[in-house]
């Protein structure tokens, strides 16, 4: 069964607009992290931020910005004014009890045209 | 930033053929593991290490696939006999801790092609 789930291949928007990525989770922990990471071109991962099961506050770093809701399973990722160094792979990950791997999503491709 | 190197960057090679993938880990990080990514798939756990052993594998490290931290600084993945299917983009990361919440350094992957 599938631990993350990212809906959305490839999303494709125009510079400045604003794009969002979902990410479903499954898990039976009640203690567990979520990750994001973005890959760009260049082929790194580079991780963007993690959050912990207790804490659904949103959080907003520059023009990212996440949603966290336990009650929906899911930890969504929006990227404010889009530009086109946003484009990449952005992959949501989950980190359980005991398995202390991350558990990667297929990832969603965002493209971000001039 | 302190960041994870690996090399090389690009690998092609013929099926049947051994490689050996190398990875320098962030300095002070205790934990190190490789992941791949097989094109247009998601990104797969393999394998961890810590303390000179394996400390978890997944289903895909069988056999062929070895681990080894040779010296202070090198952490290597080989692939005794390599089939086509092993053609993947790898991903070594290091981390200080082995923890939930432990963010690990990823590396900018190698690409293997095998032929």
């Amino acid at each position: 069964a599938q631990k993350v789930t990212q809906a959305q291949t490839e999303i494709s928007v125009v510079e400045k607009e604003d794009v969002t990525l979902d990410c479903v989770y499954e898990t039976r922990d009640t203690t567990y992290y979520l990750f994001w990471y973005k890959q760009p071109p260049s082929g790194e991962l580079v991780f963007l931020i993690r959050r912990n099961s207790f804490d659904e506050q949103n959080e907003i770093s520059g023009r990212y910005s996440w949603n966290f809701q336990k009650s929906t399973s899911s930890f969504n990722f929006t990227i404010t004014a889009s530009q086109v160094v946003d484009s990449a792979v952005y992959f949501c990950a989950l980190s359980e009890v005991g398995d202390y791997k991350l558990s990667f999503g297929a990832g969603t491709t965002v493209t971000v045209r001039a | 930033e302190p960041e994870v190197t690996q090399t090389p960057s690009h690998q092609v090679t013929q099926m049947g053929q051994e490689v050996i993938l190398r990875c320098v880990p962030i300095s002070n990080h205790l934990y190190f593991y490789w992941y791949r990514q097989i094109l247009g798939q998601k990104v797969e756990f393999l394998v961890s290490f810590y303390n000179n052993e394996i400390s978890e594998k997944s289903e895909i490290f069988d056999d062929q696939f070895s681990v080894e931290r040779p010296d202070g600084s090198n952490f290597t993945l080989k692939i005794r006999s390599t089939k086509l299917e092993d053609s993947a983009m790898y991903f070594c990361a290091s981390s200080v801790l082995q923890a939930l919440n432990e963010k690990l350094f990823f590396g900018s992957g190698t690409q293997l092609s095998v032929l």
